[in-house]
């Protein structure tokens, strides 16, 4: 597609139950980004995939969340039972990565969770 | 370890007008800079990006933003606010080191006022 896309754009879920987020990166992209959004913040990262790999993990705030890309290019963000703090927008971004920090990332519009 | 403080959660100014959204990081070997815009129910926008080349770099829509590396500056600018340019600005910072995760501020939201 043109851009990077996320689904569901919107996703409500019960406190305890299991999510997936989806992201679709721009074709060609070899990295895919995961951040979390709350209400009045920027962006926190979360994880960096350089094509299947995770390249670097550290942002995961537990061992409840989880992402793969096991083709190197759609990617699944999974939260295991969710807690209400886990309320916010989750947004994907890709570049076409490579050994630099400095290639523009493109953001999809983002997932909003909502855990009750 | 990185980090990016923007000064100001709210800026309001009129059609015309300056805008300077205040950007300083903190950083222990040279950054790659950013500043990203987000319009309301839409993704966010690349608007330019500092790589250690030119000390001044244009972006899209008319913004600029200079590096002060004595003052740990990255502060953004446009002479002439216009109504569409009512949005909110993140200032990053990417350190070229290990991993490429980048840092956030927590954001400024511009209002222009007619």
């Amino acid at each position: 597609g043109a851009g990077v896309s996320q689904t569901p754009s919107n996703k409500v879920t019960e406190k305890g139950k299991y999510v997936e987020l989806r992201c679709d990166p721009i074709s060609g992209h070899t990295a895919l980004y995961w951040y979390r959004q709350s209400l009045g913040q920027g962006p926190e990262f979360l994880i960096y995939f350089q094509g299947t790999g995770a390249a670097d993990d550290s942002g995961l705030p537990n061992d409840r969340f989880f992402a793969v890309r096991p083709e190197g290019s759609v990617s699944t963000l999974k939260i295991q039972r969710t807690e209400r703090g886990d309320s916010a927008v989750y947004l994907c971004a890709s570049s076409l990565g490579g050994a630099s920090g400095h290639n523009e990332q493109f953001f999809g519009p983002g997932t909003r969770l909502t855990v009750l | 370890a990185q980090s990016v403080t923007q000064l100001g959660s709210h800026v309001s100014v009129s059609e015309g007008a300056l805008v300077l959204l205040r950007c300083n990081y903190s950083s222990s070997v040279p950054p790659y800079l950013f500043w990203y815009v987000q319009y309301p129910n839409q993704g966010l926008q690349l608007l330019l990006k500092y790589t250690s080349a030119a000390t001044l770099v244009k972006g899209i829509n008319g913004f600029e933003a200079e590096f002060k590396k004595s003052e740990t500056s990255f502060h953004l600018t446009k002479p002439s606010a216009h109504m569409s340019d009512a949005a909110e600005y993140f200032c990053a910072v990417s350190v070229p080191t290990g991993g490429f995760k980048t840092i956030f501020g927590a954001g400024t939201r511009l209002f222009v006022k007619a």
